[in-house]
């Protein structure tokens, strides 16, 4: 049973470029959702995707958006790259779009110079 | 202040010792309760999915959640070099977007 998946692992960009994240969810999972971990600090909601909408989105600039494909994976795309941006990204999966726990994968790991 | 409080650390204790992590949180809306465990270099794992008030055991670990004091924790028992890791606490409303708290880095020495 394949839990979720993030490509690629690590990933360094510089200022001001762009950036895309991939995610699949875990077998038999509809609903993704993404969050950034910044060192040393829990993860913080960037916006979840169910039934290829956008459902629900954190304190993020609209540099961050997504898309949701028919067979549920995701990418989280990011623009105009800041330093700040740097931070562990990672993506969760779930059943349905309200209260099923989430499970998460690896993450990308971006580093922006 | 944020919404949700987490000690981080580190914990040090020795091997078999009872590992004691809490939580503290604001917002009266949070009615689901989790404990993730994050190992350096990986995501986060679920340990333990609560909703109600109470306690809730799973092997190791029990949960416990006291909603009028605005208070959860996750007790590990005889706790083992492997337990060595950031425990994230983490809670929601209704829907599924998660709030945590910092994380409490553990250390287990042998």
């Amino acid at each position: 049973d394949a839990g979720v998946t993030q490509s690629p692992t690590h990933l360094i960009k510089t200022r001001g470029q762009q950036v895309t994240l991939r995610c699949s969810p875990k077998s038999g999972h509809d609903t993704v959702s993404w969050y950034q971990q910044a060192l040393g600090q829990g993860p913080q909601f960037i916006f979840q995707y169910y039934e290829e909408e956008e459902r629900q989105r954190g304190n993020f600039p609209d540099r961050f958006s997504g898309h949701q494909f028919p067979n549920y994976s995701s990418e989280l795309n990011v623009n105009a790259l800041l330093l700040g941006d740097s931070a562990l990204y990672l993506c969760a999966s779930s059943l349905g779009a309200d209260d099923s726990p989430l499970h998460f994968g690896n993450g990308t790991r971006l580093t922006v110079t | 202040q944020k919404e949700v409080e987490q000690d981080p650390g580190p914990l040090s204790v020795p091997e078999g010792a009872i590992v004691s992590l809490n939580c503290t949180y604001s917002n009266s809306a949070f009615q689901y309760f989790m404990w993730y465990r994050q190992y350096s270099r990986k995501g986060p794992e679920l340990l333990m999915y609560t909703y109600s008030s109470g306690n809730k055991e799973d092997g190791r670990f029990t949960a416990q959640v006291d909603k009028s004091s605005k208070y959860i924790s996750l007790f590990i028992r005889d706790s083992q070099p492997s337990d060595s890791a950031t425990y994230l606490c983490a809670m929601k409303a209704a829907g599924n977007k998660l709030t945590f708290g910092g994380g409490t880095r553990v250390l287990v020495k042998p």
